[in-house]
């Protein structure tokens, strides 16, 4: 069975602060996608990342794809309240395939 | 294209009811996934399409649940005789089979809110 292991499960900072979320698994995966979910909404998709090693920034948000394919990581700068919601990493074995969830981080950032 | 679309967003019905709800992914992607969701996890897959074949199933999905997209289209999920546990969000998310571009991903509808009373 595949798992995402992502930590920690909650994150409550001041705004300005930076802040990391880290998804791990021991199965390595060819494709993790990070997403942002409000309450009572599906997923939004911040980002696919299919290369080991890969880093992509949008804006204030820098994703990592583990060397080996198996961990990944999400780091925001100087976050807002904006920035409030459930981050969710997803993997899947091949793209095109079922995704795998983690369970999540809530961040809440205050003002 | 406006992307993903579910129907209805909210459902409330008795124990013992039937419920079908209905997912419209982007016309482009040829795949098709429906996930549950409960408070405070991650979404769990339970089945996907490729155009109109059913590729996967998960165990989570007992006799009372069936999926079809008849078209290669649209899809429908149907509860038969729904349970108090059946309550969750159900969502549908669609994909094209490869990944193409570095903005390709998996697109999630806004999901049907259920709650069996």
């Amino acid at each position: 069975t595949q798992l995402l292991e992502q930590s920690p499960q909650f994150l409550s900072i001041q705004e300005g602060e930076n802040l990391t979320v880290y998804c791990n698994s021991s199965s390595v995966f060819s494709s993790l996608q990070w997403y942002r979910q409000e309450p009572g909404e599906g997923p939004v998709l911040l980002v696919t990342v299919v290369t080991g090693g890969e880093v992509k920034k949008l804006k204030r948000l820098t994703f990592q794809f583990g060397d080996a394919r198996k961990d990944s990581s999400l780091h925001i700068t100087a976050a807002q309240p904006g920035d409030t919601g459930l981050y969710l990493c997803a993997g899947a074995r091949e793209y095109g395939n079922k995704l795998v969830f983690g369970a999540g981080t809530i961040l809440r950032v205050k003002s | 294209d406006t992307g993903v679309s579910q129907n209805p967003r909210h459902k409330i019905t008795k124990r013992g009811q039937n419920v079908t709800f209905r997912c419209d992914p982007i016309s482009e992607h040829n795949r098709l996934y429906w996930y549950r969701q409960t408070l405070g996890q991650g979404p769990e897959f339970l089945t996907y399409f490729q155009n109109e074949a059913q590729l996967e199933k998960s165990r989570l999905l007992s006799d009372r649940f069936s999926a079809e997209r008849p078209k290669g289209s649209f899809s429908t999920l149907e509860i038969q005789r729904t349970e108090q546990g059946d309550s969750a969000m159900y969502l549908c998310a669609s994909s094209r089979d490869r990944f193409r571009g570095r903005k390709d991903g998996y697109t999630f509808g806004s999901g049907t809110r259920l709650t069996v009373v």
